[in-house]
């Protein structure tokens, strides 16, 4: 059974600082995406990283892909207040329509 | 375009209610999705519809009906649901389904359920 788990679970972060979220996953798969989701409403999707050593940027996020350690990060740089929310990896359950969702990491930036 | 609807935004109902959640995007996507999601969690799959037919059911209980009435609607049918099924249920919907492509899926904004 595929799992996918995320650390932390909640990360309080200074502006201007820098910082991590990880993805572990457990079988092979080939697709692993990236979702923010702000507070009450949905899920916007933000990455999708299809190969190993695939590394995606946009602002001041960046995914990177390693599937042989089965792990993919959401990489922060100089964070700002307007990041605070709940970021989501999930992982293609083997080619199947399921996505298998991460626990979350709840990310607050402090002004 | 990546819009996926979702009406209605709130719902409330009593336990012995019958109601529907209407889901619609129309991005030419065969492969549409309910999920449900309870404060704090990932959202869980319940259902998947594959070119208009169900080819995922997550052991969903059977008071949750889904209906895929074309290839741009989903539809899903609740009737004597319970207070534990109170929930923000998303709808999504994804290109292709299993296949060698990019699936990303697109979530629509969500119905926000509570049951009395």
């Amino acid at each position: 059974e595929l799992k996918v788990e995320q650390n932390p679970l909640f990360l309080s972060m200074q502006e201007g600082k820098n910082y991590t979220i990880y993805c572990n996953y457990s079988t092979t798969s080939d697709r692993l995406y990236w979702y923010r989701q702000d507070p009450g409403k949905s899920l916007e999707s933000l990455f999708v990283l299809l190969s190993n050593g695939a590394v995606k940027q946009e602002g001041r996020l960046m995914a990177s892909l390693d599937t042989k350690a089965r792990l993919s990060t959401l990489h922060i740089t100089a964070a700002v207040h307007d990041l605070s929310a709940t970021y989501f990896c999930a992982v293609d359950s083997s080619g199947t329509y399921k996505y298998i969702f991460g626990t979350g990491t709840r990310l607050k930036v402090l002004a | 375009d990546t819009e996926v609807t979702q009406t209605p935004k709130h719902l409330v109902m009593g336990m012995t209610n019958k109601k529907s959640l209407k889901c619609e995007q129309h991005m030419g996507h065969r492969a549409m999705y309910w999920y449900k999601q309870k404060a704090k969690k990932p959202p869980e799959l319940m259902f998947v519809y594959s070119y208009e037919k169900l080819s995922i059911n997550e052991s969903v209980p059977s008071r949750f009906s889904p209906e895929c009435p074309n290839s741009s609607l989903l539809n899903l049918h609740l009737h004597a649901l319970q207070p534990e099924d109170s929930a923000l249920y998303l709808c999504a919907s994804s290109r292709t389904s299993g296949g060698p492509s990019t699936d990303t899926q697109y979530f629509g904004p969500g119905t926000r359920l509570t049951v009395l």
